[in-house]
């Protein structure tokens, strides 16, 4: 099925680092969503961004929405050891069959 | 508010036999989506229900097929397993279809061996 390019892969950083990724398609969303998987858990929304453009932040979580609508950005700051875990993101077009497209993940580790 | 609840948590079956996952979504949440999350593959869209109806459909063969109760609870079934479904199943309730605000259970991490 279809997937959005989703980078890097995996991160391993040192507590305290700030973290980057981000999220490509070749098509146009109008929804974009940042979800954490915790193991053994099921994916949890972090953000959702709704506007091109749009910058939303959820305590040390940032999140754009790119003004091509055809990307968007998380990034964590002062990143901590409860971090760790495996991050998502999704795109949504009403016209895509209303179905959620998913990145294949970012996996983040923090050295303490 | 309770969250969504997936059972059983894990399963192991053999080849050829089938399975039947049981979802129940928030309370007051109507839309229930399936999705198969595998390592290499990440989260596959399975189907979504609605009002008791399939809305939606992702491409997987016939041998994966779900309903949904008037209790919005879901059930999804796969027949004649093989090595190639172990994964962790995935539901998700929303509020309505099409939402884009879909919480998840914890999974059912099925093994077919």
């Amino acid at each position: 099925g279809q997937q959005l390019n989703q980078s890097p892969q995996s991160m391993f950083i040192q507590e305290g680092e700030d973290v980057s990724m981000n999220c490509t398609s070749s098509s146009i969303f109008n929804t974009w969503l940042w979800y954490k998987q915790d193991p053994g858990e099921g994916p949890v929304l972090l953000i959702a961004l709704y506007k091109a453009g749009e910058l939303t932040s959820n305590g040390r979580l940032t999140a754009q929405f790119g003004i091509t609508r055809k990307d968007s950005f998380l990034n964590i700051s002062a990143s901590i050891p409860s971090d760790v875990g495996i991050y998502f993101c999704a795109g949504y077009n009403a016209g895509n069959n209303r179905k959620l497209i998913w990145g294949l993940g970012t996996s983040l580790a923090v050295n303490p | 508010k309770a969250g969504v609840t997936q059972t059983p948590r894990y399963l192991i079956k053999t080849r050829g036999q089938q399975v039947t996952l049981s979802c129940s979504p928030i309370s007051g949440h109507r839309s229930v989506s399936w999705y198969q999350q595998t390592p290499g593959q990440g989260l596959q869209f399975l189907f979504e229900y609605f009002s008791e109806t399939q809305r939606n459909k992702g491409n997987f063969p016939g041998r994966f097929s779900g309903r949904q109760f008037s209790n919005s609870r879901s059930e999804m079934n796969v027949s004649t397993l093989e090595l190639g479904d172990s994964a962790l199943y995935l539901c998700a309730s929303s509020p309505r279809t099409g939402s884009t605000e879909a919480f998840f259970g914890q999974g059912t991490r099925l093994t077919v061996v």
